[in-house]
């Protein structure tokens, strides 16, 4: 039982190229998220969305695009793709509330390699 | 903005023994959580402990347990009876209550030596 699934786990592709990653989990968490680990392994917030809508962007640059059809599903596409854009995307999911412990779950990465 | 600061990029240590890996974090915040995350070559993110502020007991999890020291906003994770599957990238994290991000340290590569 996977709890955050993410598609592709691995993804190279040309400068230039637009591609899609994709995120969905099974916990019945509300809120999703989407970190990049870069080649130094630090992790940053890119996105966060709450029951499908956007709560978190974080200077991403306009060519990242989040959609979420609903609260188990985020998607990250990219246009345009630059060498500096791979990295490891980390899908998360959490549950917001009052009595929620911020405890936010990870998806297995999407190595993004940019040649 | 809260920071987060990790200052042992790498420790190593034999197995069975106790390591204790230290994170630092600033914020003007009362009500946060903190937590440690655990990374393996796998790359899988994986949680270890959370520790709620307004807690004064330090968490505990078997072989995993912090030491929360709210007033110099020390955070560190200490392992006993290290194991080699303990050999992974460990992540301190903090987030403030209603904010939705996880704002991570630089990490620190823990090598269990057999």
């Amino acid at each position: 039982d996977t709890a955050v699934s993410q598609t592709p786990k691995y993804l190279v592709t040309q400068m230039g190229n637009d591609k899609s990653i994709k995120c969905e989990q099974n916990l019945g968490h509300d809120t999703m998220y989407w970190y990049k680990q870069d080649s130094k392994k630090f992790l940053k917030i890119m996105f966060s969305y709450n029951n499908k809508e956007l709560i978190i962007n974080e200077t991403v640059p306009n060519r990242f695009s989040p959609k979420s059809p609903d609260k188990a599903h985020l998607n990250l596409h990219i246009n345009s793709l630059e060498l500096g854009d791979s990295a490891v995307y980390f899908c998360a999911s959490s549950r917001r509330g009052q009595t929620h412990s911020y405890e936010q779950y990870f998806g297995p990465g999407t190595r993004l390699t940019v040649t | 903005a809260q920071t987060v600061t990790q200052s042992q990029p790498e420790m190593s240590v034999q197995e069975a023994e106790t390591v204790t890996l230290s994170c630092t974090y600033d914020t003007s915040e009362s009500n946060y959580y903190l937590f440690w995350y655990k990374q393996p070559p796998s790359r899988q993110m994986i949680l270890v402990i959370r520790q709620e502020a307004y807690k004064q007991q330090n968490a505990t999890e078997n072989r995993f347990s912090v030491n929360f020291q709210k007033a110099a906003k020390s955070f560190s994770l200490k392992i006993s009876d290290s194991q080699l599957g303990d050999t992974a990238m460990y992540f301190c994290a903090f987030t403030n209550f209603g904010n939705e991000k996880l704002t991570f340290g630089t990490g620190t590569r823990l090598t269990i030596i057999p």
